[in-house]
């Protein structure tokens, strides 16, 4: 069965800053997709990146890129020049294909200081 | 991307009553589930809407206690019916357009006394 694991329960990071958030997944499929999601404390799901398995490029939207290692099975999520508008929790998701629908990680709560 | 409506935003409810929550997408979907995430804790499956049929529960989840429609390719109810504060989550659905998008309404914060 496929398992997302995110071991960044809550991470700090300083505004204009940088910052990877950690994502490995385990699955024996080779057809996949990784997702990352922003939830603001306002509860919503906010898409932000998505990665399929045989895309060689790292996919980029924005400030945020994700960072995908096939071989080591990771798909990290880098926000570069973090805004304080960045704080939230952030899921790391997969779809395998063939199934339509995603299985979450349990989440960083990420939080920008001024 | 999809614009996703969903109601109630939130709501209180009384233990051993029932809560329907609309979802409403602006254009023809093909694929629309509904998520559950109770407090502090990550997404979980509930079931997959399926347009003219019965819905796709996940182990753990029954269609007495979370019943789904879908009459359409644009709208779908979920109803958590004899309610428990053990239901208190926020409920969510999403919608997928394609294989690279999956995007989700704005969730019902359902809270049960």
């Amino acid at each position: 069965a496929q398992k997302i694991t995110q071991t960044q329960p809550g991470m700090f990071v300083q505004e204009k800053e940088a910052v990877t958030l950690d994502c490995t997944y385990d699955t024996s499929d080779q057809s996949y997709g990784l997702f990352w999601y922003k939830q603001p404390s306002s509860g919503e799901m906010i898409f932000l990146i998505y990665q399929g398995s045989y895309d060689e490029q790292n996919a980029t939207e924005g400030r945020y890129s994700l960072n995908f290692q096939k071989a080591r099975k990771s798909a990290n999520l880098v926000i570069s020049a973090s805004q304080l508008g960045d704080s939230a929790m952030y899921f790391c998701a997969m779809r395998l294909a063939g199934r339509r629908a995603l299985t979450f990680g349990s989440g960083t709560r990420l939080q920008v200081q001024p | 991307s999809a614009v996703i409506s969903q109601k109630p935003s939130r709501d209180i409810c009384q233990r051993g009553t029932s809560l329907t929550i609309q979802c409403q997408v602006d254009s023809q979907v093909t694929m629309m589930f509904w998520y559950r995430q109770q407090p502090g804790q990550s997404l979980t499956l509930i079931a997959t809407a399926n347009q003219g049929s019965e819905a796709t529960y996940e182990s753990g989840f029954v269609i007495d206690k979370f019943p789904i429609s879908r009459p359409n390719l644009t709208f779908s109810t979920l109803t958590v019916s004899n309610m428990s504060p053990e239901d208190s989550s926020i409920y969510l659905c999403s919608v997928g357009q394609g294989d690279e998008k999956l995007f989700f309404g704005s969730g019902t914060q359902l809270s049960v006394l």
